[in-house]
This record gives C-alpha cells, sequence and structure tokens, in this order.
C-alpha cells in the first residue's frame, strides 16, 4: 500500500533553517511528480512546491520561492524540502502528497501524515 | 490564479439530517474539482474527484456535483465520524489552489 512518512520537522529560530524530508513506500516513486502543501494552525491547505518526477522541473509557491527548495532521491524514493531564511508565518504541518497518475496537476489521492514546524525565538 | 470560495464556513446539522456544502471558483474549472475530508490531527482525506466521482473506499452517502464555477458536496445523512473540515480543489489551471474549508459541526 502507498505510504507517505515525513520527519524532519521542529522548533527552529526564524531566520534559521530545516529540511523535512519524506520516504515513500508501495508505489513506483521515481515516476511521479511530488508536492509539499501546509496547513498553519487553524489555518487552511497551502500548496508550497512541486517537482518533477525526473527532478529537473520544480515549480514553487509565491510564498516560498526563493527560500525553500524542493529536491529528490529517486534511488531511495524520497522527497525532501530544504527551507531557509524561515518566518513566523512559515510555521505549519507540511504534508508530502502525491497526485493521481504521477503528474503535476491533479488531485491528491495520497498523503503523509505530516511534519509539524514551529518557527519561534 | 483561480480563488475558490467556500460557503459556508461553519455548518451546524444535526446526525441523520443532510448537509449541503458549497465551492465556488472565480473562472471556470470544468469538471477538475476534487473533495477532501479532514479530521482533527489527521491529514486530508480525498473524497471526491472529477467533481461527481468517488474515491475508492468512500460511501455512497457522498456525493458531488456541478461544473464550471458552482460545486456542491452533499452528505446524505450524516453520521458521527462525518464531522470535520472539508476543502474543495481545483485542478483545472496551474497553480491548484484550495478553498478555505468548511467546518461540519454538530447541532
Amino acid at each position: 500500500q502507498v505510504q507517505l512518512v515525513e520527519s524532519g520537522g521542529g522548533v527552529v529560530q526564524p531566520g534559521r533553517s530545516l529540511r523535512l524530508s519524506c520516504a515513500a513506500s508501495g508505489f513506483t516513486f521515481r515516476t511521479f511528480a511530488m508536492h509539499w502543501v501546509r496547513q498553519g494552525p487553524g489555518k487552511g491547505l497551502e500548496w508550497v512546491a512541486v517537482i518533477s518526477y525526473d527532478g529537473i522541473n520544480k515549480y514553487y509557491a509565491d510564498s516560498v520561492r526563493g527560500r525553500f527548495t524542493i529536491s529528490r532521491d529517486n534511488s531511495n524514493s524520497t522527497l525532501f524540502l530544504q527551507m531557509n531564511s524561515l518566518r513566523a508565518e512559515d510555521a505549519a504541518v507540511y504534508y508530502c502528497a502525491r497526485i493521481y497518475g504521477g503528474n503535476y496537476k491533479g488531485y491528491f489521492d495520497f498523503w503523509g501524515q505530516g511534519s509539524l514546524v514551529t518557527v519561534s525565538s | 490564479e483561480i480563488v475558490m470560495t467556500q460557503s459556508p464556513d461553519t455548518l451546524s446539522v444535526s446526525p441523520g439530517e443532510r448537509a449541503t456544502l458549497s465551492c465556488r471558483a472565480s473562472q471556470s474549472v470544468s469538471s477538475n474539482l476534487a473533495w477532501y475530508q479532514q479530521k482533527p490531527g489527521q491529514a486530508p482525506r480525498l473524497l471526491i474527484y472529477g467533481a461527481s466521482t468517488r474515491a475508492t473506499g468512500i460511501p455512497a452517502r457522498f456525493s458531488g456535483s456541478g461544473s464550471e464555477t458552482e460545486f456542491t458536496l452533499t452528505i446524505s445523512s450524516l453520521q458521527p465520524e462525518d464531522f470535520a473540515v472539508y476543502y474543495c480543489q481545483q485542478y483545472n489551471t496551474w497553480p491548484q489552489l484550495f478553498g478555505q474549508g468548511t467546518r461540519l459541526e454538530i447541532k
């Protein structure tokens, strides 16, 4: 069965960095584009970034562009999100998610359980 | 970008009754719309895609309808486990944004 397991969250000071990971299993990871979606405390869902199946193409939300970097390791079926220059407004639960069929665009059929990032001095 | 607006923000309904949730797109998204259910402390779960197709394992009491800019999620007879937050998401045009959510609470 499809599983997405995030890790790497924690408490970080404003301006510092954090790297999230998402370990995938149960499907052919290297054939799927993968996304990060976040949810601030008490807020709705916000799409953050997507990476193509081969890691070549990457797109970001305006709110994180230039600060966050999405990447992947297909040999280990793992997705990453490098978050630099963190701000208070980046505090959220970060979900990795896949789109049905593996494209950039579509509906999310599987989600991880989320990784909590707290930004506080 | 296409803005998705859900209404109401909060809906109070008694168990066993029908709930109707709305989602409006600022421009046409054809039938490229999905609905998700999210319970506290859990990840969202896909309910409906293609505006009206139930995802695998979703009970028949959940139904979706609509096209272009107006969409509805109906839960025909609310069960205790249905009280949650529901989000719509368009995937017709990049970026594929979510609505702000409707909280379905027990009346």
